[in-house]
């Protein structure tokens, strides 16, 4: 079965902290990809990559970094956390050319 | 970026109700797509549409793919407890060039279901 494994479930940290949030996909998939999730938003694109060590920019980047050593892992970077960073991030993956994204159960992040 | 406005943003029916939900969007999209998001987890591929007027089933559900390819609908039929989630939809560009899969998203539609 195709699997995209978060590395945290729930995550509590302090603002000004750097925090990393983990994904793993064993599917072999090039894209991989972070969502953040905030109600009545819908999710949103933070950074996506194509490829082993490429990344792109989404829509809201402002505050994040990504990593992407390795294909079957995406990092997710806050270089230093903020209060409005506290949402749900989800990471996903696809084929090169899919459009059907693999979803991770979300880590729910609480900056304090 | 693009934006998709989906409607509504919460629904309450009985179980057996029939459900109706559509998508927008200022942009034409190649392709849409409906994902259901139970609670605790990520979000799940429901139905996938390719071309404009399309009418796609999947069990219960039914999805369109609208004639000026700025919108979707999705129905579910006879519900069951089971459908409560939220519901988003998706669009993207298309293949190829930077697309590189990426999905623009609607807000949710959150489906209550009473027993």
């Amino acid at each position: 079965d195709v699997k995209v494994t978060q590395s945290s479930r729930y995550l509590v940290k302090r603002t000004g902290e750097k925090v990393f949030l983990e994904c793993v996909q064993d599917m072999d998939h090039e894209n991989m990809f972070w969502y953040r999730q905030d109600p009545g938003l819908g999710l949103r694109l933070i950074y996506f990559s194509y490829d082993v060590k490429m990344k792109e920019k989404g829509d809201i980047p402002e505050g994040y970094s990504v990593s992407r050593e390795k294909k079957e892992r995406f990092s997710l970077i806050l270089e230093s956390a903020s209060t409005n960073q506290t949402s749900m991030y989800l990471c996903a993956s696809s084929i090169n050319t899919g459009e059907k994204l693999f979803f991770g159960s979300g880590t729910q992040l609480s900056v304090l | 970026g693009q934006q998709l406005n989906q409607s509504p943003q919460s629904m309450f029916i009985q179980e057996g109700e029939d459900v109706s939900m559509n998508c927008t969007s200022s942009s034409i999209f190649n392709t849409w797509l409906w994902y259901k998001q139970d609670p605790g987890e990520g979000p799940v591929l429901l139905i996938a549409l390719y071309k404009a007027g399309e009418l796609t089933s999947n069990g219960r559900l039914t999805a369109q793919f609208g004639i000026t390819r700025k919108d979707s609908f999705l129905n579910i039929s006879a519900s069951i407890p089971s459908d409560v989630g939220i519901y988003f939809c998706a669009g993207q560009l298309g293949a190829g060039g930077t697309s590189y899969g990426k999905l623009t998203f609607g807000q949710g539609t959150i489906l209550t279901v009473h027993p």
